[in-house]
């Protein structure tokens, strides 16, 4: 069974922190991962896609790791700021399928 | 350019009645996934469907459940008979292409459907 876990489930920090979310699969098959960051009662947005052949993505102050042998992913906020509070999901898809499979995300709180 | 819309919002249905969710992909997208997050769970997927093609519903529940996207107006994901174990948050997302690993898709707000 395919599967993502997403350390911690939730985090709280205090506003400048450097933080590292993590994210492991059971697939070592994957064709892409995507980070995703969802605000309350809000949709999913698109933070980081590694591709199978990429070790990394940077956007701005986030950084995504990608380790398939390890079946890991870390996503790393450089000091953060209480606008990055939200849940951040991780999603990965499987060589030939279409079908994203989700962690149930870290929901991170950034304290000013 | 608008994002990927879907209407309504938020929906209130009581035990047996039909809910109709509605989807417009992005612009220029031609491929389509509905999934489902229930309270306390990630995000599971139910469907992908291209114009007037249903290419997976491996994720849709047997009964009740159904879906379609036709070659004018929105997705629409169906529930007929609603009980309260339906009651989540369903997302739509679109793509331009389908299978390809360098192809991000793109999430709409989510309807949240209540059962009561």
């Amino acid at each position: 069974k395919q599967e993502v876990t997403q350390i911690p489930a939730a985090l709280s920090v205090p506003e400048g922190e450097n933080l590292v979310l993590n994210c492991s699969f059971t697939d070592s098959a994957i064709y892409n991962l995507q980070w995703f960051r969802q605000d309350p009662g809000k949709g999913l947005t698109s933070l980081l896609l590694i591709q199978s052949s990429q070790r990394e993505q940077t956007s701005g102050r986030l950084n995504a790791s990608l380790d398939k042998s390890s079946g890991r992913s870390t996503l790393y906020i450089a000091a953060s700021q209480p606008g990055d509070s939200a849940t951040y999901l991780c999603a990965f898809l499987t060589s030939g399928t279409y079908k994203y499979i989700f962690g149930t995300g870290t929901r991170l709180k950034v304290l000013a | 350019n608008a994002g990927v819309m879907q209407n309504p919002r938020h929906l209130v249905r009581r035990r047996g009645q039909e809910a109709r969710l509605r989807c417009s992909p992005m612009k220029g997208h031609s491929h389509v996934y509905w999934y489902r997050q229930l309270p306390e769970e990630g995000l599971k997927f139910m469907v992908y469907l291209q114009k007037e093609n249903i290419i997976d519903e491996s994720g849709m529940p047997k009964e009740r459940f159904s879906a379609e996207f036709p070659k004018e107006g929105p997705s629409i994901l169906r529930i007929q008979q609603v009980v309260r174990g339906d009651s989540a948050a369903y997302f739509c997302a679109s793509s331009s292409t389908g299978f390809d690993a360098g192809n991000t898709i793109y999430f709409g707000e989510g309807s949240w459907l209540t059962v009561v």
